[in-house]
């Protein structure tokens, strides 16, 4: 079992529209979670943090259910530049990132 | 200038040849890592380093070793480079705890052939 599961996509979704992504990861010890952006073939960058009570920044807000070791993002409004991969990311042993295979989004006109 | 700068940017090699991968960071983080990403497998860390002389095997380190040269200088390098080695590396960096997430450099595209 990977240590961070997310489904791999692709969302194709109209401008304007709502979209959400999922992500579960295995290790109940982790304290930092985070959701990262990448275009393709560029580097990754971070898009938010995720906090326990969840957050929101503009039209994207991340939440997190210690419980079920779940993490989500949702992003309102979508935007054609928007389309992206979101890499759902999670700390491991030793302060290292585990990182998932990303979900593939596209928005169409 | 990039706060995490990776050299080269596209490199082709030969099968058995040896190739070194650079990466140097002014944003004075302690800690370096490096990652490899293929299709569908997502980035998967090769080593990491906590400081200048701390050198961590990650999960998939055979074939590959590193050197940290200084605090600001992390190098990755192929000894006897391999077709299932082609793909995207990524340096980054972290301060400690990693609780802000990484900084990464651009990539390297390495093809081995």
């Amino acid at each position: 079992r990977k240590e961070v599961e997310q489904d791999p996509g692709p969302f194709n979704v109209p401008e304007g529209a709502t979209v959400a992504f999922n992500c579960t990861y295995s290790n109940s010890a982790s304290q930092s979670f985070f959701w990262y952006r990448q275009d393709c073939r560029k580097e990754p960058k971070l898009l938010m943090s995720v906090y326990s009570s969840g957050n929101e920044d503009g039209r994207f807000t991340a939440q997190l259910n210690r419980a079920s070791q779940y993490i989500s993002l949702l992003i309102r409004d979508s935007k054609l530049s928007d389309s992206a991969t979101y890499l759902c990311v999670v700390s491991g042993g030793y302060n290292k990132l585990i990182f998932g295979a990303g979900t593939r989004l596209a928005v169409h006109p | 200038d990039a706060d995490v700068t990776q050299t080269p940017r596209n490199r082709i090699t030969k099968t058995g040849k040896r190739i070194m991968l650079e990466c140097s960071q002014t944003k004075g983080h302690d800690r370096m890592y490096w990652y490899r990403q293929d299709p569908g497998l997502g980035l998967r860390l090769i080593y990491y380093s906590f400081d200048v002389k701390d050198i961590n095997k990650g999960e998939i380190s055979d074939g590959y070793s590193v050197s940290r040269q200084a605090q600001a200088k992390f190098s990755l390098s192929l000894e006897s480079a391999i077709p299932n080695q082609t793909a995207l590396y990524f340096c980054a960096t972290s301060d400690h705890p990693s609780g802000n997430g990484y900084t990464f450099g651009s990539g390297t595209r390495l093809t081995v052939v």
